[in-house]
């Protein structure tokens, strides 16, 4: 497509809850980033796929927190047993590669109540 | 962790000023830096970069310029318009795959 897709830009769930987030790179983009930010604050690292594999998850704050990318194009974050704390915009990008920064999707909107 | 950080959190400027958004980052390590605009509801967009090697980048109608003998990146925005408003971010990127973030400038434009 023309830019990064997420779905859904909304989404509400109960404390403790599963929820899976899904991010739609640009067409032909190797690398794939999610990042995640609190309000009033910029962007935090989560993890980098380069292909299918994770090669950088340092950013994932603890074990509820995966993602997978299994062709290679559509990435899903997904989160368990969600706490009220990861109320969040939850950003997607991708990259050729450095140089020119990401494209960032809209960003799916996390409230957790 | 790195710490990005922006001098002034908020800025207001009349429609066709300059406008000048200062940012601090702390590792000397940083080789390139983004400056990022984000609109409400929207994801940040892509502005100007720089590599280490240079000191001073022009676009259309925005420029940066990078000190880093005190770690110091501004951008300036020339004949500022309406459609600026946002908060702007820097990021500085060490060569992986990370860009760390500063907390933003929010950019208000006075018609």
């Amino acid at each position: 497509g023309a830019g990064v897709s997420q779905t859904p830009s909304n989404k509400v769930t109960e404390k403790g809850k599963y929820v899976e987030l899904r991010c739609d790179p640009i067409s032909g983009h190797t690398a794939l980033y999610w990042y995640r930010q609190s309000l009033g604050q910029g962007p935090e690292f989560l993890i980098y796929f380069q292909g299918t594999g994770a090669a950088d998850d340092s950013g994932l704050p603890n074990d509820r927190f995966f993602a997978v990318r299994p062709e290679g194009s559509v990435s899903t974050l997904k989160i368990q047993r969600t706490e009220r704390g990861d109320s969040a915009v939850y950003l997607c990008a991708s990259s050729l590669n450095r140089q020119g920064g990401y494209t960032f999707g809209s960003g799916t909107r996390l409230t957790v109540v | 962790g790195e710490s990005v950080g922006l001098h002034l959190p908020t800025l207001s400027v009349q429609e066709g000023d300059n406008s000048i958004i200062n940012c601090a980052y702390s590792n000397s390590a940083s080789d390139y830096f983004i400056w990022y605009k984000q609109e409400s509801g929207k994801g940040p967009q892509f502005i100007i970069d720089i590599r280490s090697n240079m000191d001073k980048r022009q676009g259309q109608r925005v420029t940066v310029l990078l000190n880093k003998t005190v770690k110091h990146l501004s951008l300036q925005i020339a004949a500022t318009q309406p459609g600026d408003s946002a908060v702007y971010f820097c990021a500085e990127n060490i060569g992986g795959n990370q860009f760390y973030f500063g907390t933003g400038t929010s950019l208000t434009v006075i018609p």
